[in-house]
């Protein structure tokens, strides 16, 4: 089973650059999520979807743009990158639960993204 | 928003030996999980366990909800088990799924 795929693995950019960071994930799962984690740091929430057409802020969204067309892929865009946002970023997805919440998460392997 | 603290922050264990891992958060969730981040940066879910008490192996855990604490449990501890352990909580009602910052393991052998 491939579970949740993210390409590139490794990226780098000069300031000012945009790119797009994929993900894309095969079992069906409604909730999709991107989170960026720095050095020696936890996972900080910057987009989710809980289904194609619909998605919200999380934690730190600045600087960061997202859209899902299908429930497959949940591609994370940069506009204008930035020093700042150098990180590991990563994609998960989840099953969604009843109530809110969602279900143990799945997640790539991560893109590890540095700006010049 | 709903905040999580974990503790401690490092820790190092002889082989062998057993450890406790906690997690505290500030509101009522309806979703924890437990996961290990490997030295090759991969995050593998160890548990889902909103409440209750799960094993898997040498690892166990246990949710309070009522008290809004989740304990993880590693026994005879193996160099493998090295890297780091993360909480993360939805709170109830939403869908943000929110990490502590984590509790660093070395086991040394």
């Amino acid at each position: 089973n491939a579970g949740v795929t993210q390409t590139p693995k490794f990226q780098v950019l000069k300031t000012g650059q945009s790119m797009t960071l994929q993900c894309a994930q095969d079992m069906n799962h409604e909730y999709m999520s991107w989170y960026r984690q720095d050095p020696g740091m936890g996972l900080r929430l910057i987009h989710y979807s809980v289904g194609a057409g619909i998605t919200d802020q999380g934690e730190v969204p600045n600087g960061y743009n997202v859209s899902r067309s299908t429930t497959e892929d949940f591609p994370l865009r940069l506009l204008s990158a930035a020093p700042s946002q150098t990180s590991v970023y990563f994609c998960a997805s989840s099953r969604q639960g009843t109530g809110g919440g969602n279900q143990p998460q799945h997640f790539g392997d991560g893109t590890r993204l540095s700006i010049l | 928003g709903i905040q999580v603290e974990q503790s401690p922050p490092d820790l190092i264990l002889q082989e062998g030996a057993n450890s406790t891992l906690r997690c505290n958060f500030s509101d009522s969730v309806n979703n924890l999980q437990w996961f290990h981040q490997n030295p090759w940066g991969q995050l593998i879910n160890l548990f889902y366990i909103p409440s209750g008490t799960k094993q898997n192996g040498r690892l166990s855990a246990t949710t309070v909800a009522t008290e809004r604490y989740s304990l993880l449990y590693i026994s005879s501890s193996q160099t493998t088990d090295s890297g780091v352990y993360f909480c993360a909580v939805t709170n109830t009602g939403g869908f943000k799924t929110i990490f502590g910052a984590g509790t660093r393991l070395f086991v040394k052998a």
